[in-house]
């Protein structure tokens, strides 16, 4: 049971390049989270999935775009890399929805904008 | 929405002594409360939780108090040890149905031997 798993770990990318970020979760979760952290922050919501086949969005989503086609794994794409999405990002699942499960997180990506 | 703001920022104790962070909240409908600890690195991972029909829950060393009238909790650590050096995020659910959690901005907890 590896629980949540992130890939890749680290990345640096060209300003206006394009890339994924995979999620893969083995708790048969329903809910999944993207989450991204900035020094003095803490974490912001970037989008969240409540189900297989839904997104949403969360607090910061401009710039990304998330798919989730299959129940354990959960993307996130970017579209044209910008240095403002410089950060670290975290995937986080929780269980059933309608009683507050804790959210399980990955271990980040660090990723790298210049 | 809802908005969680956590203070103080940075926190610098004994070893020994007890440390103390707290948070607010400002949906009076959030039922969720959960606190996370982040070591240099590493993923955050959840320390204690509380739901808003429980004024106080304990695990060992760690404890968390809330009040719904003033809209804070608080998380209490005891006998602090150099191994509790962390950054610890407090959080607030704003939805009763879909666990969407809002979190403070984080304090950093730093404990001398």
């Amino acid at each position: 049971n590896a629980g949540v798993t992130q890939t890749p770990k680290f990345r640096v990318l060209k300003t206006g390049q394009s890339m994924t970020l995979l999620c893969a979760q083995d708790m048969n979760h329903e809910y999944m989270y993207w989450y991204r952290q900035d020094p003095g922050m803490g974490l912001r919501l970037i989008h969240y999935s409540v189900g297989e086949g839904t997104t949403a969005k969360g607090e910061v989503p401009d710039g990304y775009n998330v798919s989730r086609l299959k129940k354990q794994n959960f993307l996130l794409g970017l579209e044209s890399a910008a240095p403002s999405q410089t950060s670290v990002y975290f995937c986080a699942s929780s269980w059933i929805p309608g009683s507050n499960q804790p959210q399980h997180f990955g271990d980040g990506t660090r990723l790298s904008i210049l | 929405g809802e908005n969680v703001e956590q203070h103080p920022s940075t926190l610098s104790v004994q070893e020994g002594d007890s440390a103390v962070i707290k948070c607010t909240y400002s949906d009076s409908a959030s039922n969720y409360f959960p606190w996370y600890k982040q070591e240099l690195g590493k993923r955050p991972q959840l320390i204690i939780d509380i739901r808003s029909n429980v004024g106080e829950k304990k695990d060992q060393r760690i404890a968390v108090t809330l009040n719904k009238t003033a809209k804070h909790f608080s998380l209490h650590i005891t006998e602090t040890q150099p191994e509790d050096s962390a950054v610890y995020f407090c959080a607030a659910s704003g939805n009763t149905g879909f666990q969407k959690l809002v979190f403070g901005t984080g304090t950093r907890l730093l404990v001398s031997p």
